[in-house]
């Protein structure tokens, strides 16, 4: 089980979109729907922004969204603003109930 | 509303165990599966373990099995984590988290420090 490649860092202006990708492999992120995404702030527990690749859960704002090529998955976030820098992780079922992390990306609002 | 509260962290030293809890409300915690993720001072997350809502079915990553043991009591709507033979490198926060269309809900975490 390693952990999914995340660029370590993306970077954009308010009102742009940035896109973050999450690559594993056919074992993991090509071989099921079960992609989630997170937002983890300083100091706090992780966030729910997507699931089974694309799906929002309610109060998730519409310019976050996901989706999925192969074996990697990306989170883009549309209209950035300030309160959208933070850590986000991909994380995806792996088989046989197990889970795997990606190894995170840091978004920065410049 | 939906609330996880993990306990049982603190300083521990290296070759000894643990058991940390997580107390459940606002769902019905017996018919969901949990999670265990741990996250290393200033590194990213790890997935740890998944348990069955009716508890006989877990699945652990292949860096803590054997080490690490999943269990729940849905009476008192608590999930443990028995951890043994404490390494260093166990030094983290660990969080509990539901299960409900995917890792939806976590707690605050309880942050264990392993040192001699």
């Amino acid at each position: 089980q390693s952990a999914l490649t995340q660029p370590r860092s993306v970077s954009g202006s308010p009102g742009q979109s940035v896109t973050i990708s999450c690559t594993g492999t056919d074992s993991d992120v090509g071989g099921y729907d079960y992609v989630s995404w997170y937002r983890q702030n300083p100091g706090k527990a992780p966030k729910l922004l997507i699931y089974d690749v694309y799906e929002r859960p309610s109060g998730v704002p519409h310019r976050f969204s996901g989706s999925k090529s192969g074996n990697t998955a990306s989170l883009t976030i549309s209209g950035l603003q300030a309160e959208d820098e933070a850590d986000y992780y991909c994380h995806s079922y792996a088989g046989e109930y197990t889970s795997v992390f990606g190894t995170g990306t840091t978004v920065t609002v410049l | 509303e939906v609330h996880l509260v993990e306990s049982g962290g603190g300083s521990f030293q290296p070759g000894g165990s643990l058991r940390l809890s997580c107390v459940a409300s606002g769902f019905n915690f017996g018919i969901y599966w949990m999670h265990w993720v741990r996250q290393a001072p200033g590194k990213g997350l790890m997935w740890l373990s998944r348990i069955e809502g009716e508890g006989p079915t877990t699945a652990y990553a292949d860096s803590v099995k054997g080490r690490f043991t999943a269990s729940r009591d849905n009476s008192k709507n608590t999930l443990y984590l028995q951890i043994n033979s404490l390494r260093v490198e166990d030094t983290a926060v660990y969080y509990c988290a539901r299960h409900g269309a995917t890792i939806d809900y976590w707690g605050q975490g309880t942050l264990v420090t392993v040192s001699s």
